[in-house]
């Protein structure tokens, strides 16, 4: 089975703009989750689709916003782009029928300058 | 909120010294389980623990969960080079679906 797939892994960005990151989970998987990583703040969640619909929400501004299609495939975007948001964006997915094990893409890398 | 506590935050120890991480969560825990990142990685799944007091192990490794569950630990014995990397807890809390991660024990390994 093909793994978290994220693109694009690298891509640097100006401050005001917007962005938008893809990840296709693995196959049979409907949860995905993504996950900011900074060295300051660690692994901190963004927010959980399933089944096309939002179902949990971390505690970030309302510029990061993401959705889900019927495929499961997943986007997540952030607007008006600023200098605190470069990080390693990562998405899991994780089959609900077999438990909470998470598995991790490697990632998307932005860079805001 | 949840949450989760990790220390230390990092660790250098000399190859075949033994390694160990903490971690305490501010509820009771449904579950908790353990990830690695190697650097310029990303976090991989190890174990998952359940029950009140569980010990299991890998190898080397040696996972714990405590008896209140709310806290956990990892311990290596003999670290090797391969061990590098950060080491994550994350729990979900009872009656919640989030999964909440610690910020990680980074652990070095001088040969």
């Amino acid at each position: 089975k093909a793994g978290v797939t994220q693109t694009p892994r690298y891509l640097i960005k100006t401050r005001g703009q917007q962005v938008t990151l893809s990840c296709s989970p693995i196959s049979g998987h409907r949860s995905v989750s993504w996950y900011q990583q900074t060295p300051g703040q660690g692994l901190q969640f963004l927010f959980e689709y399933f089944s096309e619909t939002q179902r949990n929400k971390g505690n970030f501004p309302g510029r990061f916003s993401g959705r889900q299609f019927s495929n499961s495939r997943s986007e997540m975007n952030v607007s008006t782009l600023e200098l605190g948001d470069s990080a390693l964006y990562l998405c899991a997915s994780r089959d609900v029928r077999s438990g909470n094990t998470i598995y991790f893409g490697e990632g998307s890398w932005l860079t805001v300058v | 909120g949840q949450q989760v506590m990790q220390i230390p935050q990092y660790q250098h120890v000399q190859e075949g010294e033994d390694f160990t991480t903490y971690c305490n969560s501010s509820t009771t825990l449904s579950n908790i389980q353990w990830y690695k990142q190697r650097p310029g990685g990303h976090p991989v799944f190890l174990i998952q623990l359940v029950k009140s007091g569980e010990v299991k192990k890998q190898k080397r490794l040696t996972f714990q969960f405590g008896e209140a569950k709310k806290n956990s630990s990892l311990h290596i014995t003999a670290t090797q080079t391969t061990d590098v990397g950060t080491y994550f807890c994350a729990g979900i809390g009872v009656g919640s679906e989030k999964l909440v991660f610690g910020k990680g024990t980074k652990l070095t390994v001088n040969p």
